[in-house]
């Protein structure tokens, strides 16, 4: 039973347009969420986080957006460099139940943006 | 964001040897510490929490005797992969929490090839 889920596997877009990466998850009890970037062959960068008690969190070209009731968030880059081409994995962790802070990681999405 | 090293970057050895793989919090002390493994062309896959001062935790599935954790100190964790086999070929990666934002921060991750 997968809890993270990005359906999208892959994404490109044009340089200095708007990319969109989406995330689902079903556990209602993940209440933070992250999105880290990754190239191959190297750990996760950390990118943004937002916890459940917002709907919005926004740090220079990225903006996470959370929608509680539909269990639904999304990392907007904006504008898009061809710097940003990787791996965009989605991440939720718990704080409460006995999780111990631990991440659910979604599958990914390959972003590609093009000059 | 919290730096976190990773020891040695890539490994390869014979079936039936053990390698010992170190992960360092390099800027501030932690607790607790995530172990993670990436097979090719998937999500990050949680294979325990290692604790200072205690036994780890590990997820279903992982076998304890196996990858063994040791969390001796605030800022060192090691993982050993006893008697490897080709089958245990992958990405292991270590996280430490930054507890005033629950955000895991990641190592660069270590290769490991088993012949």
């Amino acid at each position: 039973d997968q809890q993270v889920k990005q359906n999208s596997p892959s994404l490109s877009v044009q340089e200095g347009r708007i990319s969109i990466l989406n995330c689902d998850y079903t556990n209602s009890m993940f209440d933070y969420f992250l999105w880290y970037k990754k190239y191959p062959a190297e750990g996760p960068t950390f990118l943004i986080s937002i916890s459940s008690i917002k709907d919005k969190n926004e740090d220079g070209r990225f903006t996470v957006f959370l929608n509680k009731s539909a269990k639904h968030l999304s990392l907007h880059i904006v504008p898009s460099q061809p710097g940003d081409s990787a791996v965009y994995f989605c991440a939720a962790s718990a704080s409460s139940g006995g999780s111990n802070y631990k991440l659910t990681f979604g599958k990914g999405t390959l972003l590609t943006v093009n000059p | 964001g919290a730096v976190v090293s990773q020891h040695p970057s890539w490994v390869i050895c014979k079936s039936g040897t053990s390698v010992k793989i170190e992960c360092r919090s390099l800027d501030f002390q932690a607790t607790t510490m995530f172990w993670y493994r990436q097979f090719p062309k998937q999500s990050l896959m949680l294979m325990a929490t290692s604790n200072e001062g205690s036994k780890a935790t590990y997820e279903q599935g992982v076998e304890k005797d196996k990858f063994l954790i040791n969390h001796a100190s605030l800022t060192l964790s090691t993982l050993t992969v006893t008697s490897a086999h080709p089958e245990d070929s992958s990405f292991y990666i270590c996280s430490t929490r930054d507890r005033g934002t629950d955000t895991q921060y990641f190592g660069p991750g270590t290769r490991l090839t088993v012949l």
